[in-house]
């Protein structure tokens, strides 16, 4: 039973359009992330939703807007894509909210690798 | 400011060898987290091991173990009688107690390859 899915496994397209990215988590988490991986493997985070709520944006172009229609899942929208955007991306969820006592381990998706020609 | 530095971009070791993968952090936090992940080859990231900044007690784990030393700001990690299975990109992050939520600094990676 896959803990964080994520759809798709691969996406190819062109400069210019608009994609999503799915993310399902059935661990009953609180929070849940964006991650991006670039090519030289350097993960950097995006976003983190709890509760449905946004907590951390981090400097992403406004291109990038996630949204997270209930607590088990976040979608990544991105409008005009970019040849720079092309990356693997990882959702993620945990149960702690970073209140004291409560950091939990991260679980990942299995990541989607954007492709932008 | 927080930061990791994974100074080793890339290790290549025979099988059986012993290998550490060094990891430095800068924090002005007293309390904060330290974790290892790894990616292997399918590309997934898997949680290895969480370290709070109060537990300075090496941890092993099997063939793993952690060498956690605050005075300097090292996180290294060790893998004894290294197998081909071991081959990945390695992960070294840091998060703070008082973010709203767990985010997490990560280290570019070490990439190991462990060949037969």
């Amino acid at each position: 039973d896959t803990a964080v899915s994520q759809t798709p496994k691969y996406l190819v397209t062109q400069m210019g359009n608009d994609k999503s990215i799915k993310c399902e988590q059935n661990l009953g988490h609180d929070t849940m992330y964006w991650y991006k991986q670039d090519s030289k493997k350097f993960l950097k985070i995006m976003f983190s939703y709890n509760n449905k709520e946004l907590i951390i944006n981090e400097t992403v172009p406004n291109r990038f807007s996630p949204k997270s229609p209930d607590k088990a899942h976040l979608n990544l929208h991105i409008n005009s894509l970019e040849l720079g955007d092309s990356a693997v991306y990882f959702c993620a969820s945990s149960q702690g909210s970073g209140t004291s006592g409560s950091l939990d381990e991260q679980f990942f998706g299995p990541g989607t690798r954007l492709t932008v020609l | 400011a927080q930061k990791v530095t994974q100074a080793q971009t890339e290790i290549s070791v025979v099988e059986k060898e012993d290998v550490t993968l060094d990891c430095v952090y800068e924090t002005r936090d007293t309390t904060y987290y330290l974790f290892w992940y790894k990616q292997p080859p399918s590309g997934e990231l898997v949680f290895l091991i969480r370290r709070n900044s109060f537990d300075e007690q090496n941890e092993i784990s099997g063939r793993y173990s952690w060498n956690f030393q605050k005075s300097t700001s090292s996180f290294n990690f060790t893998i004894t009688a290294s197998q081909v299975v071991d081959s990945a990109v390695y992960f070294c992050a840091l998060t703070r107690e008082e973010w709203t939520s767990d985010k997490l600094i990560f280290g570019t990676g070490t990439r190991l390859q462990v060949f037969p």
